[in-house]
């Protein structure tokens, strides 16, 4: 199975602020990668999918980029409602697996 | 807009079985994969199984393979998991996504195993 590891595993940050986070597979996935972000008690939301696409109606603070096995989602502005936990995902092959998630918290 | 709405769960015990359902709606659902996903409470995300549009391909995760089923109603815009032979471990909340990037998810169902 591949591996997806992403860092940092929490961040901290503040209002206004730009902030990213990396996800690496154990192999080359192409650009079969997605993000999510996930608030408390709610299904995650599709926010990237082929690591670069933005999906409909998500704001263009968030921004995602890499090929292969690094992979990087950025978010600018920082908002309150950003605030949350964000996974990766591979679909490249089977099983679909996911990163562990990175908790944004606010400082 | 694309709508999935899971229903089925509940309170079940240990070796019990349980069929949780998804409606689809807001896009032509014979179109697209589907996708089962939990998440065990306070943990991350768990890939479980996808089935092709014409439900002639599905893939299960080892966790739940010859426990689990996967099927599909293309008529009735539904996409179904019957699940067997339940366990402690499987106590989760399930969601069903659209496609294998997953694009669009439900409001999620939450099994609990127990007795």
């Amino acid at each position: 199975d591949i591996q997806m590891t992403q860092s940092p595993s929490s961040l901290s940050a503040s209002v206004g602020d730009r902030v990213t986070i990396t996800c690496r597979a154990s192999q080359g996935i192409s650009n079969y990668l997605a993000w999510f972000q996930q608030k408390p008690g709610k299904a995650p939301k599709s926010l990237i999918y082929a690591a670069s696409s933005l999906q409909s109606g998500v704001p263009s603070k968030f921004s995602g980029s890499g090929s292969g096995t690094d992979f990087t989602l950025t978010i600018t502005s920082l908002q309150p409602e950003d605030f949350a936990t964000y996974y990766c995902q591979q679909y490249n092959s089977y099983p679909p697996t996911f990163g562990q998630g990175t908790k944004l918290e606010i400082k | 807009q694309v709508q999935l709405v899971e229903s089925g769960g509940g309170l079940v015990k240990p070796g019990g079985s349980l069929r949780l359902s998804c409606a689809a709606s807001g896009f032509t659902f014979s179109d697209f994969y589907m996708s089962w996903i939990r998440q065990a409470p306070g943990k991350g995300l768990e890939w479980l199984s996808y089935i092709t549009n014409s439900g002639s391909v599905i893939y299960y995760a080892d966790s739940v393979k010859g426990r689990f089923t996967v099927s599909r109603d293309n008529a009735k815009n539904s996409l179904y998991l019957q699940m067997n032979s339940l366990r402690a471990e499987d106590t989760a909340v399930y969601y069903c996504a659209r496609d294998e990037s997953l694009q669009a998810w439900g409001q999620g169902a939450l099994v609990t195993v127990s007795s």
